[in-house]
């Protein structure tokens, strides 16, 4: 079946430096790629997305590119801070043959800030 | 807007006992759907509906039942637990905008334990 591939599953940066996720996905007709945050304990929470059609996008210190091509896409954060420690997701979005829009989350990257 | 909501926030059941789980949103989605949530294994999509009276199995039904009799309300049902259904169970809703994605929007979990 389609899927999803996180790197890494876990990383440690120093407050201050960059931080880089990536995901690659197997099913060519997904056309839209959202980004979760989830804190320890609460929810997964929207922080950035990106559609096809754009190869990238800036809000603030969080950036995605997206590679149709190679089929990957990533997450960067730039200066990073104690509160952007957190679990990240990527997913991947696609509509199957009913017209459902179906989504296919990766595994997570637990991301650590050192202060 | 109260978002999503999800009850109980916690609960311990016994094997072999039968509980439902609510999920409720007033954002008027057509979408919404049930995860659970392990440890190291990202989000699993347990069922779904794109629709009041519609349901659909995920990624892992089995053991689970659905119900979308309302379009805000959706239902998930466990008729027997099981020592494996043990999880964090998030609810997420989606508007279904015509030739647009559109991200889901989560709910803050039930820990459910069973003994």
């Amino acid at each position: 079946g389609e899927n999803v591939e996180q790197h890494p599953s876990t990383l440690s940066v120093q407050e201050g430096d960059s931080a880089v996720i990536k995901c690659t996905y197997s099913d060519s007709a997904s056309n839209y790629f959202p980004w979760y945050k989830q804190e320890l304990g609460k929810r997964p929470q929207l922080i950035i997305d990106i559609r096809s059609n754009v190869g990238e996008k800036k809000d603030q210190r969080i950036a995605v590119t997206l590679n149709k091509t190679a089929k990957h896409f990533s997450l960067h954060i730039t200066e990073t801070q104690p509160e952007d420690s957190a679990v990240y997701f990527c997913a991947a979005v696609a509509k199957d043959w009913s017209g459902t829009y179906k989504y296919i989350f990766g595994t997570g990257t637990r991301l650590k800030v050192l202060a | 807007n109260a978002g999503v909501t999800q009850t109980p926030k916690f609960r311990v059941l016994k094997t072999g006992q039968s509980m439902t789980l609510l999920c409720a949103q007033d954002m008027n989605h057509e979408y919404m759907y049930w995860y659970r949530q392990d440890p190291g294994m990202g989000l699993r999509l347990i069922h779904y509906s794109v629709g009041e009276g519609t349901t659909a199995k995920g990624e892992v039904p089995d053991g689970y039942n659905v119900s979308r009799l309302k379009k805000q309300n959706f239902l998930l049902g466990l008729e027997s637990a099981a020592p494996s259904q043990t999880s964090v169970y998030f609810c997420a809703s989606r508007f279904d905008r015509v030739g647009s994605n559109q991200p889901q929007h989560f709910g803050d979990g039930t820990r459910l334990s069973i003994l």
